[in-house]
């Protein structure tokens, strides 16, 4: 079974501090991982997959396997980036990828 | 475009009444799929769609139904409302399965 856990609900940083939101995930095949980003009154939308390896927003998420792991990270956190955070799981085509399993979501807040 | 949108946005329901929440992308995207998020929870899938004609439940689908007649609607149908199901309901869509999901706005449901 396809699992995601985030084990931070609320995570808060000063301006300018590095963030990292965790991401652990259980899965038996090769994932395709997600981060999708809500910011207030908008819609939920993708931030960035693992499989692009690309910087949005000055955030990065690196897919370890050994550890199970797609940490997102950013080096300086900025008052814009207070939003829900959910990382999510496919399983791929072959491995029952009509879905996304999420994790129950991080709420980041950056203080000034 | 409008992407996905969901109607209504809001509703408040009594126990035993149904209603149909409506979704609609204009991406023609075939894959669409139906999640419910509850307070301090992550989404959990209820119904999905890979093509017109074609539905399969997700995770939570007890208490809804859903059809698919057309590639740009995917209706989900509450037939007798029960508290258990308030919620907030997502609708979603992707042009393949392990690709990026687009969201609605969401429908705030509150059973009374």
């Amino acid at each position: 079974a396809q699992r995601v856990t985030q084990p931070e609900k609320l995570l808060s940083v000063f301006k300018g501090a590095p963030v990292e939101l965790k991401c652990n995930y259980s899965y038996s095949g090769s994932p395709e991982l997600f981060w999708y980003v809500q910011y207030s009154r908008q819609r939920l939308q993708l931030l960035l997959r693992h499989i692009s390896r690309e910087s949005i927003k000055g955030f990065t998420a690196d897919l370890n396997k050994g550890e199970t792991s797609f940490h997102l990270k950013k080096p300086f956190a900025q008052e814009e980036d207070s939003a829900m955070y959910y990382c999510a799981l496919s399983g791929g085509i072959t491995g029952g990828g009509n879905k996304l399993t999420f994790g129950t979501g991080t709420q980041l807040k950056v203080e000034l | 475009n409008a992407g996905v949108t969901q109607t209504p946005k809001f509703r408040i329901l009594k126990i035993g009444q149904s209603m149909t929440l409506q979704c609609t992308q204009d991406m023609n995207h075939n894959y669409m799929y139906w999640y419910r998020q509850d307070p301090g929870m992550g989404l959990k899938l209820i119904y999905y769609s890979v093509g017109a004609g074609i539905t399969d439940k997700g995770e939570v689908p007890n208490g809804y139904n859903v059809s698919r007649s057309t590639t740009e609607d995917f209706p989900l149908r509450l037939e007798l409302a029960a508290p258990s199901q308030t919620s907030v309901y997502f609708c979603a869509s992707s042009v393949q399965p392990n690709q990026p999901q687009h969201f609605g706005d969401g429908t705030r449901l509150s059973i009374l």
